[in-house]
């Protein structure tokens, strides 16, 4: 079946520039999550949603950063006034509410560049 | 709060030579481990993880891990490496939240393995 989609896979924009980056999770998902993977480092939390519960972001960088999901499909994370330093690869993963600690699915990513 | 450290940020191998790829986590409750890869130009994907039980897990490609709750240790094996083993793999932990599916994830900076024939 359909993997996690993102959507661009490639964003070059002006520091500035508000951006908006989408992710399709796998169909019946209710868990998805943005991670940010920085040049030469890990994956960094983002922010979570599962449900309808409230989201955690408490990985959010600034209030620049927001994400928005529309019941238990597509989300999409926007970034305001974008930096140099917000350059990265911005993944989504999602995962079966049913694993509580289950695999999640990442999806091949945005490359965000600022310049 | 927890954390994860990959001590090798590099480690090239040759070709059918055994590989092991450390990580070490800090956690004060239980954590879930995993191992994810990233080949060139690709998403990342599960390669095995550790809930509960056996502490030798094995995964995908010949890869097996050991939890070593004493040392904190969750290190990657593999007995004969293959030129297509060449990615970056990923440690990462999970909190046991008690049954909940809150599985954020606390990655390590990331293990780049190069097998050259």
């Amino acid at each position: 079946g359909a993997g996690v989609s993102q959507s661009p896979s490639n964003k070059v924009t002006e520091k500035g520039k508000d951006v908006e980056l989408r992710c399709d999770p796998i169909s019946g998902h209710t868990a998805l999550y943005w991670y940010r993977q920085r040049l030469g480092q890990g994956l960094e939390f983002l922010i979570y949603f599962q449900g309808n519960s409230a989201p955690d972001k408490s990985g959010l960088p600034s209030d620049r950063f927001s994400a928005e999901r529309t019941g238990e499909s597509v989300s999409t994370l926007t970034i305001q006034r974008t930096q140099q330093e917000d350059s990265a690869v911005y993944l989504c993963a999602s995962s079966d509410r049913d694993f509580s600690a289950g695999e999640q699915y990442f999806g091949p990513g945005t490359r965000l560049t600022v310049t | 709060a927890q954390s994860v450290t990959q001590l090798d940020s590099q480690v090239p191998v040759f070709e059918e030579a055994p590989v092991e790829l450390r990580c070490n986590y800090s956690s004060s409750v239980s954590v879930y481990l995993f191992w994810y890869v990233q080949y060139p130009n690709q998403g990342l994907q599960l390669l095995l993880k550790y809930l509960s039980g056996s502490t030798l897990v094995k995964g995908i490609n010949g890869f097996e891990a050991e939890f070593n709750k004493s040392q904190t240790s969750f290190h990657l094996r593999k007995p004969s490496v293959h030129i297509s083993d060449t990615a970056e793999y990923f440690c990462a932990v999970s909190v046991d939240a008690g049954g909940t599916s809150y599985g954020k994830l606390t990655f390590g900076q990331g293990t780049i393995l190069t097998v050259h024939p």
